[in-house]
């Protein structure tokens, strides 16, 4: 069964604070790994997808980075604003997927003014 | 205007009851998925369709069927509703199928059997 774990699974953070939290998944047949952003009451939307070890991605204040051998991708968040506050969701593909994004929980970050 | 859009948003229903819900995606993508999104909060594929190329994850019960009248619609069709059928089901679409693509997703339809 292919698992992808993401933690923490909430985390409150102080508006203005920098953050990171984690995803990590299997490292065997590794084709890409993607993050996605979900407000409540909205759809996940798109903000990375990174394919090579080492790969690092930015968004604005959001970056990611990716260790494909180890099997984990770090998402930042420099200074926190409160529409920061959503649930990040990170997904992997892999050829033992058959061709499916397996996602994981999520991190539920909110942001304290 | 919505790239993607569900229809209902909402459906509540008795347990054996038959029913719909649609999906219709206005971005020229050749892919559409169905998600189930589980009680502990996953989001677990349910149907990928490329092409005419149905691809069914295996755990899905046969009560469960997609419907492509055209490229643009992946309607979802469930049979003799049961009381585990309640989740939240979002329809998504995508470029390709491919690992690389980005996939925009459908507010959702939040299905409740009674």
């Amino acid at each position: 069964i292919l698992n992808v774990e993401q933690s923490p699974q909430s985390l409150h953070v102080q508006e203005g604070d920098s953050t990171n939290f984690t995803c990590s998944f299997p490292s065997s047949n590794f084709y890409a790994l993607h993050w996605y952003r979900w407000e409540t009451a909205k759809s996940p939307e798109a903000l990375f997808v990174m394919t090579l070890n080492g790969d690092e991605k930015k968004k604005g204040r959001i970056s990611a980075t990716l260790n494909t051998k180890e099997g984990y991708s770090y998402l930042y968040i420099k200074g926190s604003q409160p529409e920061d506050s959503a649930t990040y969701l990170c997904a992997f593909w892999a050829l033992s997927s058959n061709y499916q994004l397996i996602w994981g929980a999520g991190t539920k970050l909110i942001i304290k003014p | 205007d919505t790239a993607v859009s569900q229809t209902p948003k909402y459906l509540v229903t008795q347990m054996g009851n038959d029913k719909s819900i649609k999906c219709e995606q206005n971005l020229g993508h050749d892919t559409m998925y169905w998600y189930k999104q589980d009680s502990k909060k996953f989001l677990k594929i349910m149907f990928s369709y490329n092409n005419k190329e149905l691809i069914i994850n295996e755990t899905v019960p046969n009560r469960f069927s997609p419907k492509s009248p055209d490229k643009a619609h992946l309607n979802l069709h469930i049979n003799s509703l049961e009381l585990g059928d309640s989740a939240v089901y979002f329809c998504a679409s995508g470029t390709s199928g491919a690992y690389q693509e980005t996939q925009y997703f459908g507010p959702g339809t939040r299905l409740l059997v009674l």
